[in-house]
């Protein structure tokens, strides 16, 4: 039982910006929202976190709207090397937050195209 | 500084036998958690601790046991494989169980059970 909803994959080309929206109509009110990325044969890696509103790193800005219902992971100018499963994380399913249970959704594929 | 280390990287077993993947962290963090992940499943929570001494069930936790004797180590065991728990299990940990950490993931094993 899944608590997020992602698109299961997306395409883009090189030098645009993809957003990637996560669904998580039950979050829990302390509950953060992060995403990880995860490239072939590898681990998940964090990408960038957030409770509300905006945040910007190096590599990513997140958008969370004041339900916090659902998120937008946005990635700017993407090249080659964003090809990746893209995972957002909320937390536990069932409870109301913080009981460790950390549920992944299905992720999103991107395939970034010359 | 080695972060999470999972051992082995591959293993083929027969179906019947048991084995036990090593997962080990050196950053003292309070909670690690086992995932696996299947062609198109996404992770999925497999057992978690949210300290030594503590564990609990995920979404997946038939055929595997787990312990946490010490805060660095959380072997995965599995008593008797089966076919079906062929797939790529990654170990993750973090400071603490909430949801404002970041979770540190090992680089996977690989198990085929055949």
């Amino acid at each position: 039982l899944a608590k997020t909803t992602q698109p299961i994959s997306m395409d883009s080309y090189e030098g645009q910006e993809v957003n990637i929206t996560c669904s998580h109509n039950n979050i829990a009110t302390n509950d953060y929202i992060t995403w990880y990325q995860q490239f072939p044969s590898q681990g998940p890696r964090f990408i960038i976190q957030g409770y509300k509103t905006k945040v910007t790193n190096e590599v990513a800005s997140l958008f969370i709207p004041a339900d916090r219902k659902s998120s937008t992971l946005s990635l700017p100018r993407v090249s080659l090397s964003d090809t990746a499963v893209y995972y957002c994380l909320v937390g536990d399913p069932h409870g109301s937050g913080n009981t460790g249970k950390l549920i992944f959704g299905q992720g999103t594929t991107l395939q970034v195209k010359p | 500084n080695a972060g999470v280390t999972q051992t082995p990287k591959f293993q083929v077993l027969k179906t019947g036998q048991s084995m036990t993947l090593q997962c080990a962290q050196d950053m003292n963090h309070e909670y690690m958690s086992w995932y696996r992940q299947d062609p198109g499943m996404g992770l999925r929570l497999i057992h978690y601790s949210v300290g030594a001494g503590i564990t609990d069930q995920g979404e997946v936790p038939n055929g595997y046991n787990v312990s946490r004797s010490t805060t660095e180590d959380f072997p995965l065991r599995l008593l008797s494989a089966a076919p079906s728990q062929t797939s790529v299990y990654f170990c993750a940990s973090s400071w603490t169980k909430t949801t404002n950490e970041k979770l540190f993931f090992g680089s996977g094993t690989q198990l085929s059970v055949l």
